[in-house]
């Protein structure tokens, strides 16, 4: 119930593609759905994050796409540049913040 | 620049001895926070929420006894580790809400690298 499924696990992206992570959640208490970028040795930052009453939220390169019927959820990463190479965490909150698995991403130029 | 400090960076200790771990707020107040560990390439797992000024609130499967949580300040909180043992080694993190937002909105600290030898 409190798991929120992440995948891929890995993704490798060339300079200027489209990086896609996708998530799935079964706990209809969720009410904030954020993403988080996290560097190597470093902790992680709130990238971008959606309410379910909202189907897209767009914010410069990175857009999520929400389904609440599906419960599923993603984030799409446009022209996607080597600085963005670093690991993605899908996240769904209540009264506390439940992470997903995580998604390296690695964009080569 | 960063909004929750934490300290230390990284420590070794030798098994048995314990860890002090302190999270700090800079320039905003955080009634509270949230402690996370992480193992190497995996995903950020809630160890605890600390309030201030009341009992920390454990997850399921976190022995509160080792993981000593003090939230003294509307400030500070502090992990301390006690009696570690290697399998205790990991990368901490804290993190405390932004302004008024929910516990989804989180600022987290650098983290914290724990080695137990």
């Amino acid at each position: 119930q409190q798991q929120v499924k992440q995948s891929p696990q890995s993704l490798i992206v060339q300079k200027g593609g489209i990086s896609i992570i996708n998530c799935a959640y079964e706990n209809t208490a969720f009410d904030y759905f954020p993403w988080y970028q996290q560097f190597p040795g470093k902790g992680p930052a709130l990238l971008i994050a959606i309410r379910p009453d909202v189907s897209e939220k767009k914010e410069g390169r990175f857009t999520i796409s929400f389904n609440k019927s599906a419960k599923q959820f993603s984030l799409h990463i446009m022209d996607s540049q080597p600085g963005d190479s670093a690991t993605y965490f899908c996240a769904a909150s209540t009264d506390k913040l439940i992470f997903g698995t995580g998604t390296r991403l690695q964009v080569f130029p | 620049g960063a909004v929750v400090s934490q300290h230390p960076s990284w420590v070794i200790c030798k098994s048995g001895t314990s860890v002090k771990i302190e999270c700090r707020s800079l320039d905003f107040q955080a009634t509270t926070m949230f402690w996370y560990r992480q193992f190497p390439k995996q995903s950020l797992m809630l160890m605890a929420t600390s309030n201030e000024g009341s009992k920390a609130t454990y997850e399921q499967g976190v022995e509160k006894d080792k993981f000593l949580i003090n939230h003294a300040s509307l400030t500070l909180s502090t992990l301390t580790v006690t009696s570690a043992h290697p399998e205790d080694s990991s990368f901490y993190i804290c993190s405390a809400p932004r302004g008024l937002a929910g516990p989804g909105e989180l600022f987290f600290g650098e983290g914290s690298r724990l080695t137990v030898l």
